[in-house]
């Protein structure tokens, strides 16, 4: 594997459902982001892990949990979404605070 | 205002054409300016970054800033079709993990 990668590809829940997106990056970098894509509007961070420490914490609603094991892996916890939630989530990575890396997202469907 | 601005186009030029994407930017205390490439259903891909005024050139692609008038442009020599994508401009402000994206410019290259 190279660069970012992202499981699952699709996802499709109910709004009872708890689910979980993995991140991997395989770049040795030491800073990896979550960020929300919908339509018509610009990226939105969500979390920011620097060397597995929380760095930045936009306004998220608290049914989305991160977790950073370590400096290769990150998780977005899902848990009784709502159907605005429905977008692309994109992981991303950095070598302190240069140039990202985008794996190639999740595409979640909230019914 | 928003921090990060962008024509969401669609600009379209002729094959061959240049092509010149804009940005502006609100905050002075920005530091890093990145430039990528989304083609449609895709990730975003990192074109170019630059973090000093002036420019900066990378094969067909040319990068300029202008901090003192916050401006950050794209420009693209010898458009091609495949060039034909959404240009995202991104801003990290300075000492921070904090990067804003625009809502891109789509951009069209006709054969």
């Amino acid at each position: 594997e190279t660069g970012v990668t992202q499981t699952p590809r699709h996802l499709v829940m109910g709004m009872t459902n708890k689910k979980s997106l993995k991140c991997e990056q395989h770049l040795g970098h030491n800073a990896m982001y979550w960020y929300k894509q919908s339509a018509k509007k610009p990226l939105e961070l969500m979390f920011v892990y620097s060397l597995e420490e929380r760095v930045e914490n936009n306004s998220v609603p608290s049914r989305f949990s991160p977790e950073c094991p370590n400096s290769s892996h990150l998780f977005l916890h899902l848990h009784t979404l709502q159907p605005e939630d429905s977008a692309l989530y994109l992981c991303a990575s950095s070598q302190e605070r240069n140039e990202q890396f985008f794996g190639p997202g999740t595409r979640l469907t909230v019914l | 205002q928003k921090e990060v601005e962008q024509n969401s186009g669609p600009l379209s030029v002729p094959e061959g054409a240049i092509a010149s994407l804009n940005c502006t930017y609100s905050d002075r205390g920005s530091q890093s300016f990145f430039w990528y490439r989304q083609y449609s259903g895709k990730s975003p891909e990192l074109i170019m970054f630059i973090y000093s005024n002036g420019d900066k050139e990378d094969g067909r692609f040319t990068a300029q800033l202008n901090k003192a008038s916050q401006y950050v442009s794209l420009l693209i020599r010898d458009s091609q079709p495949s060039d034909s994508a959404t240009y995202l401009c991104a801003v990290r402000t300075s000492g921070t993990y904090k990067y804003i994206f625009g809502t891109g410019t789509r951009l069209k290259v006709l054969a």
